[in-house]
């Protein structure tokens, strides 16, 4: 079992908007803000697209955002498009030296 | 380009050892911390290890500890697992990361945001 839960299925038609979420708890997601969101294809690596909560890498757009309410952050993507078709995982720091991740949620277009 | 290229993966016995490499380049290898991070079908993602840009300080998850090393060698841009004790449940595919930004500093060090390949580790017998 994750340390932070995400729902295991999310989706959306083509031009609309979808939002993952991600709950954990006070020693993490609520803790700090070092939230962060992936976005893995089949047979790829993680992509990097939030961090920090809400900042995203250069190079992902502007379509996916990212925020926080107590223990649970959101990654809310606009204007979907097929592409977006993937499994999208949130990551938080734990503190004590720790990372913990969420299940995936994966996300139909 | 951020290129993290691993190797070392392959299948191993309950009780065996393994060294995982991570090659490195693209960037100023020994200004930025790195991590692994495994996968694992069932499990989803499992943060593993980090280690600091200079390699003196290290972080392990609590299911390893003990039974696997982080080390890196910047003259040669490559960062290191090495697996001892290694169990069925250890079965997973190995990622290298690199964090976000140079000299991070507390949770930024825990942010991987560019990833290799990965490289499958199959514990069996």
């Amino acid at each position: 079992q994750s340390a932070l839960t995400q729902p295991p299925s999310a989706s959306g038609s083509p031009g609309q908007s979808v939002i993952i979420s991600c709950t954990g708890t006070s020693s993490d997601v609520g803790g700090y803000d070092y939230v962060s969101w992936y976005q893995q294809h089949p047979g790829k690596a993680p992509k990097l697209i939030i961090y920090e909560v809400f900042q995203r890498p250069s190079g992902v757009p502007d379509r996916f955002s990212g925020s926080k309410s107590g223990n649970t952050a959101s990654l809310t993507v606009s204007g979907l498009q097929a592409e977006d078709e993937a499994t999208y995982y949130c990551g938080s720091f734990g503190g004590s030296a720790n990372l913990v991740f969420g299940g995936g949620t994966k996300l139909t277009v | 380009e951020v290129e993290l290229v691993e190797s070392g993966g392959g299948l191993v016995q309950p009780g065996g050892s393994l060294r995982l490499s991570c090659a490195a380049s693209g960037f100023t290898f020994d200004t930025y911390a790195m991590s692994w991070v495994r996968q694992t079908p069932g499990k989803g993602l499992e943060w593993v290890s980090a280690i600091s840009a200079s390699g003196r300080s290290t972080y392990y998850a609590g299911a390893v500890k003990g039974r696997f090393t982080s080390s890196r060698d910047n003259s040669k841009n490559t960062l290191y697992l090495v697996m001892h004790g290694l169990r069925v449940e250890d079965t997973a595919t190995y990622y290298c990361a690199r964090v976000l930004g140079e000299h991070c500093t507390g949770g930024s060090c825990y942010v991987p945001a560019y990833w290799g390949q990965g490289t499958l580790v199959t514990v069996s017998s």
